[in-house]
């Protein structure tokens, strides 16, 4: 049973554009969402994060969206630039209950296109 | 070191023999996580270490799978008889602890069972 669902496994975008990341979570008790991006024989690279008490969280070119209401979260790259390409992993983690390990999505492959 | 740092990058066993996989945390993280991902798959959960408290073991596919971390430092993930499926790229990743705080990953170590 899937915690973390990133339901679209890639995502082709221009250059310039928006590229919009999905994330949906099935656990109420998440209170902290991150996201990580990777590229091949890389280990993943932490990008950017929200805690459970905010809607959104800016840093550049990223912001993070999140709803709690509809255990839904959004990354969205403005512009999106090709060195952007890489897959991109949506995680939680589960505050005081839980030794706090993080629950990865499956990864969404974004293609940025010259 | 400055990162998460993994050993070795690859390694290739044959079908039954055990293997043991390194992984050296930032300095001074207490947390520390094993994730592997197989060929077209997402990042699976392993175990999870933090402090002095018990493992999380609970994402450990088998009992051919065992960690340890010595001195809350260096962790080795080991398999004993390995098989064909557990090819994949074992991730380590550390963080500071439980709280709101991103994980750093090494680069991983890709595992190939022939």
């Amino acid at each position: 049973d899937q915690q973390v669902k990133q339901n679209s496994p890639s995502l082709s975008v221009q250059e310039g554009r928006i590229s919009i990341l999905n994330c949906d979570y099935t656990n109420s008790m998440f209170d902290y969402f991150l996201w990580y991006k990777k590229y091949p024989a890389e280990g993943p690279t932490f990008l950017i994060s929200i805690s459970s008490i905010k809607d959104k969280n800016e840093d550049g070119r990223f912001t993070v969206f999140l709803n709690k209401s509809a255990k839904h979260l959004s990354l969205h790259i403005v512009p999106s630039q090709p060195g952007d390409s890489a897959v991109y992993f949506c995680a939680a983690r589960e505050y005081g209950g839980s030794l706090g390990n993080l629950i990865f999505g499956k990864g969404t492959k974004l293609s940025v296109k010259p | 070191g400055a990162g998460v740092s993994q050993s070795p990058s690859n390694k290739v066993t044959e079908k039954g023999k055990d293997v043991e996989l390194r992984c050296d945390p930032i300095s001074g993280h207490t947390a520390l996580y094993w994730y592997r991902q197989s060929l077209g798959q997402g990042l699976e959960f392993l175990i999870y270490f933090q402090g002095n408290s018990a493992p999380d073991k609970s994402g450990l596919p088998s009992d051919r799978f065992s960690a340890e971390r010595t001195g809350g430092s260096v962790s080795t993930l080991t398999i004993q008889r390995t098989q064909q499926e557990d090819s994949a790229v074992y991730l380590c990743a550390s963080s500071l602890g439980t709280g709101h705080t991103e994980a750093f990953f090494g680069q991983g170590t890709r595992l190939t069972v022939v």
